[in-house]
């Protein structure tokens, strides 16, 4: 079974277009994020969120959104793409929030080539 | 600002020893964390430090100076297998959040 699980593997698009990404745990855990890798390998945190409640908002272009229907579940979308998004992108759950630190499971990645 | 500094690049023999070091300087700090990422792969973790010390598994052992605000990586009886990216993440503040150093690529030849 796969913990974390992100669909599509690889998108290709055109600059300008619309996209999302989707993201499911089956790991029962309340926190999911969204990292953003980019050619150099750099992983910077995006968005988190706690029990469908976004808590963790970095400085990240307004054209993302993330949206979380249920705590198992969370999507990325982003309206007009750019050259720049073009990056890994990784969702990752972790137990809970509180307390001591819970290490963060990642999804296998969605590629995103923009054209 | 917030800053993770470690080596860019190491080469090793499959049976050595090595050691990944991180330095940072980050505005809130709650541990040190270590990651593993194969190419093509997801991070997955390796070790998490809240003291001061070394905390060995297996393997690999991880250890932390608050004082000196470093720590590093320990791959012991390297295998082929660990040819890979080690990342350094810093959990800073109250939300599970992680800063990432921009990783160490581990080479291991026969």
């Amino acid at each position: 079974d796969t913990a974390v699980s992100q669909t599509p593997k690889y998108l290709v698009t055109q600059m300008g277009n619309d996209k999302s990404i989707k993201c499911e745990q089956n790991l029962g855990h309340d926190t999911m994020y969204w990292y953003k890798q980019d050619s150099k390998k750099f992983l910077k945190i995006m968005f988190s969120y706690n029990n469908k409640e976004l808590i963790i908002n970095e400085t990240v272009p307004n054209r993302f959104s993330p949206k979380s229907p249920d705590k198992a579940h969370l999507n990325l979308h982003i309206n007009s793409l750019e050259l720049g998004d073009s990056a890994v992108y990784f969702c990752a759950s972790s137990q809970r929030l509180a307390g001591e630190y819970n290490e963060q499971f990642f999804g296998p990645g969605t590629r995103l080539t923009v054209l | 600002g917030q800053s993770l500094e470690q080596p860019s690049e190491v080469t090793a023999v499959e049976g050595a020893i090595v050691q990944i070091n991180c330095t940072y300087q980050t505005s809130g700090f709650y541990g040190l964390s270590w990651y593993q990422q194969h190419d093509g792969g997801a991070p997955t973790f390796l070790s998490y430090n809240a003291l001061d010390g070394l905390e060995e598994t297996g393997r690999f052992s991880s250890f932390l100076s608050r004082s000196d605000s470093y720590g590093y990586l320990l791959l012991q009886e390297l295998q082929m297998k660990d040819s890979a990216s080690y990342f350094c993440a810093v959990l800073s503040g109250g939300y599970n959040k992680l800063i990432f150093g921009a990783g160490t690529r581990l080479a291991v030849h026969p």
